[in-house]
């Protein structure tokens, strides 16, 4: 199973909005509403961000929305904050296993 | 809250065999689908294994597969890994993980550290 794809970087201002991408195939991502996104500060472990494509854990501010189109599922960060800079991964149920994108780090300039 | 903490990390040499162990704590453990899960230095996620909650259905990446064993204690709260024929590939900070539904990672543990090097 190959890794979904991910922009290895992405960046934005404080304040902006900044969308990461995660691609798979109609095996994974276009099969299944099971995509979810962590986010790893270095050194740390990830953390859940969103789950099921657009739904967020007690906690995780609204500023992280997340949706799918077709073979594609995006990570939105709105309103950036110094905080969010970090490597943010996705992952995808493949209907026997998961699979995760390769990892984007995004900064915050 | 969940707490999983991972131990048996080190470093062995290649061929070699190591097990890693994670307690969980803050969840009943006997219904928790639990995972590994892997990142070598420097690089990306990568699922090593998972299991249901006892270990009547368990599933490996190629990487790992005729190499590793998942296996549990639910009395013990406990969560192996047991590793063979170590390569310098396997090099990594394994994650324990607890599971949500279809590969959906809820907690993480802080990982422990396994270096392959002779």
């Amino acid at each position: 199973q190959s890794a979904l794809t991910q922009p290895p970087s992405a960046s934005g201002s404080p304040g902006q909005s900044v969308t990461i991408s995660c691609t798979g195939t109609s095996s994974d991502v276009g099969a299944y509403n099971s995509v979810s996104w962590y986010q790893q500060h270095p050194g740390k472990a990830p953390k859940l961000i969103i789950y099921e494509v657009t739904k967020r854990p007690s906690g995780v501010p609204d500023r992280f929305s997340g949706s799918k189109s077709g073979n594609t599922a995006s990570l939105t960060v709105s309103g950036l904050q110094a905080e969010d800079e970090a490597d943010y991964y996705c992952n995808s149920y493949t209907g026997s296993n998961g699979v995760f994108g390769g990892g984007t780090k995004l900064t915050v300039l | 809250q969940v707490q999983l903490v991972e131990s048996g990390g080190g470093l062995v040499k290649p061929g070699g065999s190591l097990r890693l162990s994670c307690v969980a704590s803050g969840v009943t453990f006997s219904d928790a689908w639990m995972s590994w899960i892997r990142q070598a230095p420097g690089k990306g996620l990568e699922w090593v294994s998972y299991t249901n909650p006892h270990t009547t259905h368990t599933v490996y990446a190629d990487s790992g597969k005729g190499r590793f064993t998942i296996s549990r204690d639910n009395a013990k709260n406990l969560l192996f890994l047991q590793m063979a024929s170590l390569t310098v590939e396997d090099t990594a900070v394994y994650y324990c993980a607890r599971l949500g539904p279809e590969t959906c990672v809820y907690d993480w543990g802080q990982g422990t550290l396994v270096t392959v090097s002779s």
